[in-house]
């Protein structure tokens, strides 16, 4: 299996900043990398796919670069409501593996 | 709008069976896509479980094969986890999933937490 390994594990920062959540994998998986966030009580939401393909309802501050094994997560400008978890996922091969989750704090 | 929700126990005793639906509304199961479930461990660790396609075939986790089985109610447009032999390892919010392309989890359930105890 491939293996996600995801950092920072806690994240806090203020609305207007920006933050980014790393995930590297243990073997090439191309483009095919998902980014996922979750909130208690809510449905996972998909944010980004395929490295950098926004998801229809992604806000525009949301981007993901990347390629290969290194994947980053970028939040410009934000908004309180982006508090909660987030999870990268590889999406090139069977089974899909996740990294083990970034909780970021809204200070 | 599609919209998944798991149900089903919330506690289950060691060595039994851990049974789990997902009811699936906005969307018909048989018109395309894969449907997964996918577990998260206290510690946030997750892990795909497996999927039934939109035709029926079904795809799991090597590392749960002898133990897991994916089925579903087309009349119902459910579909349904059944994990066998459970132990305390298996405790977890269970949620069920709505592929997209390539492997993506398009849409969620809000997920139900299991508890595996005697």
């Amino acid at each position: 299996d491939v293996q996600m390994t995801q950092s920072p594990s806690n994240l806090a920062a203020s609305p207007g900043e920006s933050v980014s959540i790393n995930c590297k994998a243990s073997k090439s998986i191309s483009k095919y990398l998902a980014w996922y966030q979750q909130k208690p009580g809510k449905a996972n939401k998909l944010l980004i796919y395929s490295g950098s393909t926004l998801q229809s309802g992604t806000p525009s501050r949301f981007s993901g670069s990347g390629s290969g094994t290194d994947f980053t997560l970028t939040i410009r400008n934000l908004e309180p409501e982006d508090f909660g978890l987030y999870y990268c996922q590889q999406h090139n091969e069977y089974p899909p593996t996740f990294g083990s989750g970034t909780k970021l704090e809204i200070k | 709008e599609i919209q998944l929700q798991e149900s089903g126990p919330g506690l289950v005793k060691p060595s039994q069976s851990l049974s789990l639906t997902c009811s699936v509304t906005g969307y018909t199961i048989t018109s395309g896509y894969d449907w997964s479930w996918i577990r998260k461990f206290p510690g946030n660790k997750m892990e795909w479980m497996g999927y039934i396609s939109n035709s029926g075939s079904t795809n799991y986790n090597p590392s749960l094969k002898i133990r897991i089985s994916i089925t579903r109610d087309t009349s119902k447009n459910q579909f349904f986890l059944q994990l066998n032999s459970v132990t305390t390892e298996d405790t977890a919010t269970y949620y069920c999933a709505r592929g997209s392309m390539r492997r993506v989890l398009a849409y969620w359930g809000q997920g139900t937490l299991v508890t595996v105890s005697s």
